[in-house]
Parts: C-alpha cells; sequence; structure tokens
C-alpha cells in the first residue's frame, strides 16, 4: 500500500540537541499528524495538523504542514533521554473518500545523556 | 481526554484457541475504530476499519473470518482473532476516531503470542 517518505530512518544525538525529521508524499494530503511510540506501547498522538501552512507546538515539539501539502516536519528542541522512542507520522490523503491514514516508515530516535 | 483502552495487554494461547481483544473509548464516542497489526521494529498495518452498527471493511489479504471484528456501540469494539496460529502472534492495536475528526487516538496494544 501508499506509504509516506520518512527521514531520517534513525537518529543517535547528544543530549540537549535539536532533532528535525519530516514526512513527504507524492500526492496531497489534508491531515498530517505525529505520533511518538515507546516499545511495547501504542502511539500517542503528538500534534495534529488540518491547514497548509499551519505550525503548531506541543511544549519542545513543533511540527508545521507543508504550503504544498505535500510535506511535513517535526522538530524537537533541547532533546532530552526520555525522548527516545519511535515517531511516525501519518497523513490522510486529499483524493477519494477513503478516509484511510497513510503511515511514514518511522524515525528511531536514541538520546546520549 | 481521548483515552483508549485495551484489553488485554497481553495474551498467551495454545493454537487453534480463538482470542478476544477489547478495544474501549474511555472518554469519547468513536463512530470509526481501527484495528492494527505491528510487527517488529515495521510501521503500523491497517487490518480492518470498524463502524459502529455496521460491517467491517477489510483491508486487501486479511481474512474477515479469520479476524472476526464487532463494534456494537460506540464505545467498543472487539477484534476476535479465530482458530489462532503461531503465525498470528502478534502486536494488535487499535485506535479511535472521535465524531469527524481524522485524530486517531490509540490504545496501548495487545502482545498476542500463540505457542
Amino acid at each position: 500500500g501508499q506509504q509516506l517518505n520518512q527521514s531520517p530512518q534513525s537518529m543517535f544525538i547528544q543530549e540537549g540537541e535539536d532533532v528535525s525529521m519530516n514526512c513527504t508524499s507524492s500526492s496531497i494530503f489534508n491531515t498530517w499528524l505525529w505520533y511518538k511510540q515507546d516499545p511495547g506501547e501504542g502511539p500517542v498522538l503528538l500534534i495534529a495538523l488540518y491547514k497548509a501552512g499551519e505550525l503548531t507546538s506541543n511544549g519542545r515539539l513543533t511540527a508545521q504542514f507543508g504550503i504544498t501539502r505535500k510535506d511535513s516536519f517535526l522538530n524537537i528542541s533541547a532533546s532530552i533521554p526520555s525522548d527516545v522512542g519511535i515517531y511516525f507520522c501519518a497523513g490522510l490523503p486529499n483524493a477519494g473518500n477513503n478516509r484511510k491514514l497513510i503511515w511514514g516508515l518511522g524515525t528511531s530516535l536514541a538520546v546520549n545523556p | 481526554g481521548a483515552v483508549v483502552s485495551q484489553h488485554p495487554s497481553w495474551v498467551i494461547c495454545k493454537s487453534g484457541t480463538s482470542v478476544k481483544i477489547e478495544c474501549r473509548s474511555l472518554d469519547f464516542q468513536a463512530t470509526t475504530m481501527f484495528w492494527y497489526r505491528q510487527f517488529p521494529k515495521q510501521s503500523l498495518m491497517l487490518m480492518a476499519t470498524s463502524n459502529e452498527g455496521s460491517k467491517a471493511t477489510y483491508e486487501q489479504g486479511v481474512e474477515k473470518d479469520k479476524f472476526l471484528i464487532n463494534h456494537a456501540s460506540l464505545t467498543l469494539s472487539t477484534l476476535t482473532v479465530t482458530s489462532a496460529h503461531p503465525e498470528d502472534s502478534s502486536f494488535y492495536i487499535c485506535s479511535a476516531r472521535e465524531g469527524e475528526k481524522e485524530t486517531q487516538y490509540f490504545g496501548p496494544g495487545t502482545r498476542l503470542l500463540v505457542l
């Protein structure tokens, strides 16, 4: 099935550094969602974006809905050890009545204290 | 708000038995719930979409007679893995969509191990 291009696949950073990851699509999306998943747990919603150009923050996290509606990025500022986990982007395509989310393959984040 | 629970959190069963997993939206009504399966180090794979009061819509390649879904109320959907086999061992996660919003809230997942 269709998948989003999410990059990078993995990151290993020092505590205190900023992190940036993004997702791109070849088609237009109406909604972008960013989730974090810890091992053995379900994904937890971080930020939801519904309008092109929208920039939304949640604490140290900031995400933007790309103006072309084909991409989104997530930034984490001043990373801490508990930021470790897998981050997934998900989006809802504009075309058709199909309301199934399309998922990225995830970005695995490791933070060195 | 927007809390989704799943029960059980893990289950071990013998091959050939059936296992039922419950998904509940605790503080909102979910007209639509989704069932996903996730293999280690992979993204979520949608199995089926469950709409309250109607039959579930299954994704291509997912056997509807194998994975029975019931969405009897606006807060509860169940997934029954019938005649489970070792290859059904996986992490099953449900999600719920609130009203017409596209945001999905996920349960904590159920780890199934079939011996």
